[in-house]
């Protein structure tokens, strides 16, 4: 049993290109998310979905895409990245009666 | 627009000295309240979730309670081994929203 699985756990990108962040949890669960953690700021949501097939935005979407195919899976798509994308980016996944559990996070440098 | 708030932003205790950290929160529709522990370069580790006011959970040296407006993360005879950035969210419907932390350190 992984929990959440998050790829890769580093990535340095060029300004303008672009990649996805994989995010898998094994536990069945209907709720994923997506956030960034920077100093001083704490944990921000980009992305949340709530099953298969549907997904909606948080509190900092821009630049970034999501989507939800599978129950499984739940990646994020920077489409040109920036350097204020330098981040730590957090995957989580929680049932509706349960905690979020969180990945172990992709340290990402935008140059 | 739902807001919370932790307080103090950084805390140094003696090993030993017992303490509390704070989260304070608007949210209309409170479906869960949850601690979490973070190590450096890790991802947040559950602790305790509260659903309703007066509720209180144990674990070893951590006690959460919860009134209708914040929570309370009491720190009992903390060890070195408690030094991490503890966090605070709040789940209304289907959206998690923490706070910034506070970062605890204990010296020996």
């Amino acid at each position: 049993n992984a929990g959440v699985t998050q790829t890769p756990k580093f990535q340095v990108l060029k300004t303008g290109q672009s990649m996805t962040l994989q995010c898998a949890q094994d536990m069945n669960h209907e709720y994923m998310s997506w956030y960034r953690q920077d100093p001083g700021m704490g944990l921000r949501l980009i992305h949340y979905s709530v099953g298969a097939g549907i997904t909606d935005q948080g509190e900092v979407p821009n630049g970034y895409n999501v989507s939800r195919s599978t129950t499984e899976d739940f990646p994020l798509r920077l489409l040109s990245a920036a350097p204020s994308q330098t981040s730590v980016y957090f995957c989580a996944s929680s049932s509706s009666t349960s905690e979020a559990f969180f990945g172990q996070g992709t340290r990402l440098t935008v140059v | 627009e739902d807001q919370v708030t932790q307080s103090p932003e950084a805390l140094r205790l003696q090993e030993g000295e017992s303490s509390s950290l704070n989260c304070s929160y608007t949210v209309s529709g409170l479906r869960g309240l949850f601690w979490y522990r973070q190590d450096p370069g890790k991802g947040p580790e559950f602790l305790f979730t509260l659903y309703s006011a007066g509720e209180e959970k144990e674990k070893e040296r951590l006690k959460a309670t919860l009134t209708k407006k914040e929570s309370f993360l009491h720190i009992t005879a903390p060890k070195p081994e408690d030094s991490a950035t503890y966090l605070c969210a709040v789940r209304e419907n289907q959206k998690v929203t923490f706070g910034t932390g506070t970062k605890l350190q204990v010296i020996p």
